[in-house]
């Protein structure tokens, strides 16, 4: 069965300061993996994906993502965040085959502080 | 930009009452999902539906059924709503059973059941 694990609920980091958000996937098949975010009171929003090829993906305001295989991981990274980067960000996995089914984590809280 | 909007951002019901939530995508996407996300839980998959007039369950259909009439719209029916179906409902839309485009989710509705 697949999984997706963000153990990270909250992490709080100051205006300006790089940060890491970490997903891990485990999974049997070939997966595309997600990000997604979600501002307040809002749906969500994709960020970024990694489908093939270079490992390394980025999103249009500053994110990226970094694909390694053999740690199954998918962590979420910007060198230097702003106030309006607080939001949930969800790491979402996809199957290439069977039931083609769609894994979200749990969501991490980023705030970021002045 | 593909579209998905849910008829309603906030809704207070009472126990026991039929409950409707409908949600339309105005970009020819052939597969649609209704997801519920709960503070610690992340998003769970209630049902989906790859095609007109067809639904599958997901991980947590008791309780809610859904109607796929025409291709564009989706709703979610809870048959009696109870307390611990009070959450934020988030209906979703993709292009291709694949996934590589990930999916457009609408703003959410959050229903109260009282």
């Amino acid at each position: 069965a697949q999984s997706v694990t963000q153990l990270d609920s909250q992490v709080p980091v100051f205006e300006e300061a790089p940060v890491e958000l970490r997903c891990n996937y485990s999974s049997s098949v070939s997966v595309y993996l997600f990000w997604y975010v979600q501002y307040p009171n809002q749906g969500l929003q994709l960020l970024l994906k990694y489908l093939s090829g270079s490992t390394l993906v980025e999103s249009i305001n500053g994110f990226e993502a970094e694909f390694n295989k053999s740690q199954t991981s998918f962590h979420l990274r910007k060198p230097s965040v702003h106030i309006s980067d607080t939001a949930e960000y969800f790491c979402a996995v996809s199957t290439l085959s069977g039931t083609y089914k769609y894994i979200f984590g749990t969501g991490t809280r980023l705030k970021v502080l002045a | 930009d593909v579209k998905v909007t849910q008829s309603s951002r906030y809704l207070v019901k009472r126990t026991g009452e039929k409950v409707f939530l409908e949600c339309v995508q105005d970009m020819d996407h052939e597969n649609m999902f209704w997801y519920r996300q709960d503070p610690g839980l992340g998003l769970r998959l209630i049902y989906f539906s790859y095609d007109v007039k067809m639904k599958e369950k997901g991980d947590i259909p008791e309780g809610y059924s859904v109607s796929r009439e025409k291709k564009e719209r989706f709703s979610l029916i809870l048959e009696s709503a109870s307390t611990n179906q009070t959450s934020m409902y988030l209906c979703a839309s993709s292009l291709e059973r694949g996934h590589s485009y990930g999916y457009t989710f609408g703003s959410g509705t959050r229903l109260t059941v009282v």
